[in-house]
């Protein structure tokens, strides 16, 4: 069992190139999340989703689309990346108490 | 708004003595849950313990136990024995109220605490 899988691993980008971060899960969870954590502010929350085809915001979500077509997977888009960006990201699902996390994307926006 | 605080930016304790990590919080909904979760260098988040609002005894994992005073708001993570391998961050996070639909919510994390153990 993989869990939450992220890829890539890590990117560096030019600013104002289209990225797109995925997320795949296996548990079958219902609601997938993605964080972002910086230094000095630890996590916070982008967007969030309860079940295939809806979606929410979270705390920090300008800049940042998401869409879930369907259970597994939850992809972070960044249609026109700027150098704030520059973050760790991670993906979590959740099974209604606990959120397990992926591995996480370094992304370096130049 | 919710809010949870670690005080402890960083931590030292040697090799097999324990440890107690702080986090308070603040909220007003009577139901919600506390987290604790570990960041080695690696980067990943690793899920260590759970404790309930409504759990009427301190939750335990292994080496891990929660210290939950509900009066205090605090919630204070216990590692005994720490490992060289307990070097990590360590956030504390909170849960209350949900999201509508089915089993999202909101989780609301510390600034974390770093933790090395000194062999």
């Amino acid at each position: 069992i993989a869990g939450i899988t992220q890829a890539p691993t890590s990117q560096i980008l030019a600013a104002g190139r289209r990225m797109t971060l995925r997320c795949t899960q296996d548990m079958r969870h219902n609601a997938m999340y993605w964080y972002r954590q910086d230094l000095g502010l630890g996590l916070r929350l982008i967007h969030y989703s309860n079940t295939a085809g809806t979606t929410g915001k979270g705390e920090v979500p300008d800049g940042y689309s998401v869409s879930r077509a369907n259970t597994d997977d939850f992809p972070l888009t960044l249609a026109s990346a700027v150098p704030s960006q520059t973050s760790v990201y991670f993906c979590a699902s959740s099974d209604g108490y606990t959120q397990y996390f992926g591995p996480g994307t370094r992304l370096t926006v130049l | 708004a919710q809010k949870i605080t670690q005080t402890q930016p960083g931590m030292f304790v040697q090799e097999k003595e324990a440890v107690t990590l702080d986090c308070t919080y603040d909220t007003s909904d009577p139901s919600y849950g506390l987290f604790w979760y570990k960041q080695p260098s690696s980067g990943e988040m690793i899920f260590l313990i759970y404790q309930g609002s409504y759990d009427q005894q301190n939750a335990t994992e292994g080496r891990y136990s929660l210290n939950f005073q509900k009066a205090r708001k605090s919630a204070n993570l216990v590692i005994s024995a720490s490992q060289l391998g307990d070097s990590a961050m360590y956030f504390c996070a909170m849960r209350d109220r949900p999201y509508s639909g089915a089993g999202s919510y909101q989780l609301t994390f510390g600034k974390g605490t770093k933790l090395s153990v000194i062999p």
